[in-house]
């Protein structure tokens, strides 16, 4: 599987867009972006995940650049309670070879 | 909502001792996983299973072995508990990874080993 490359941590002012970036430059052909987020050593929660169309849904957008070798999630209007570590993960959409890995993540603050 | 329970939450339980933590999904999912975390560090994952009397080793080795009885439930045991294997466990389940909420997480089970 490809490995991701985030900044260990970074804070974002409450009501701003928290833009959190994350390079995969060895992504594969038929790897998926996804992103979980951990607040305070909860289970992990899904957030979203794509191939190569910029995606959208309730909680965030997913933007992945055109060569595929980065992207960036964008919480459009943090709150606190988006305070937590963000993971980017890529993975093969394999059925029956389907194990997600984390790695160390981004620790995100929002701060009031 | 996607429903995961793991029990218990804690548990403090001395050296030797044979422990089990329980994990049950109530979505129908085949794909199960048990990661281990200490705190502040990353998620290692150390069983998974695809389906009822499927089980394999995950990516970091562990003393802890699983079942897969049951579709709904993927209990983890320690036949003989040491201070090494306090961390937290968090057991996930998934249908596939092309689904909504991809992989969902239990609450985690925060074991100490004294």
């Amino acid at each position: 599987d490809a490995k991701t490359t985030q900044p260990t941590s970074m804070d974002c002012a409450e009501g701003r867009a928290a833009n959190l970036p994350c390079n995969h430059s060895t992504i594969s052909g038929n790897e998926y972006v996804y992103w979980y987020r951990q607040i305070h050593s909860q289970g992990p929660q899904y957030i979203i995940h794509g191939l190569k169309n910029n995606e959208t849904n309730e909680m965030a957008s997913l933007i992945i650049t055109e060569d595929r070798k980065s992207s960036t999630l964008i919480l459009p209007h943090a709150t606190l309670r988006d305070t937590a570590v963000y993971y980017c993960i890529v993975s093969p959409y394999n059925f029956g070879n389907e194990k997600l890995t984390f790695g160390t993540g981004t620790r995100l603050t929002i701060i009031p | 909502e996607a429903d995961i329970y793991q029990t218990p939450r804690y548990l403090v339980i001395g050296t030797g001792k044979k422990i089990t933590l329980e994990c049950s999904q109530t979505m129908g999912h085949d794909k199960m996983y048990w990661y281990q975390q200490d705190p502040g560090m990353e998620l290692h994952l150390i069983h998974y299973s695809y389906g009822v009397n499927s089980t394999e080793k995950g990516d970091l080795s562990s003393e802890s072995t699983v079942s897969r009885i049951r579709t709904e439930h993927f209990p983890l045991t320690l036949e003989s508990a040491r201070p090494s294997h306090t961390s937290q466990y968090l057991c996930a389940s998934s249908e596939d990874l092309s689904s909504r909420y991809g992989y969902t997480f239990g609450s985690g089970t925060r074991l100490t080993v004294v």
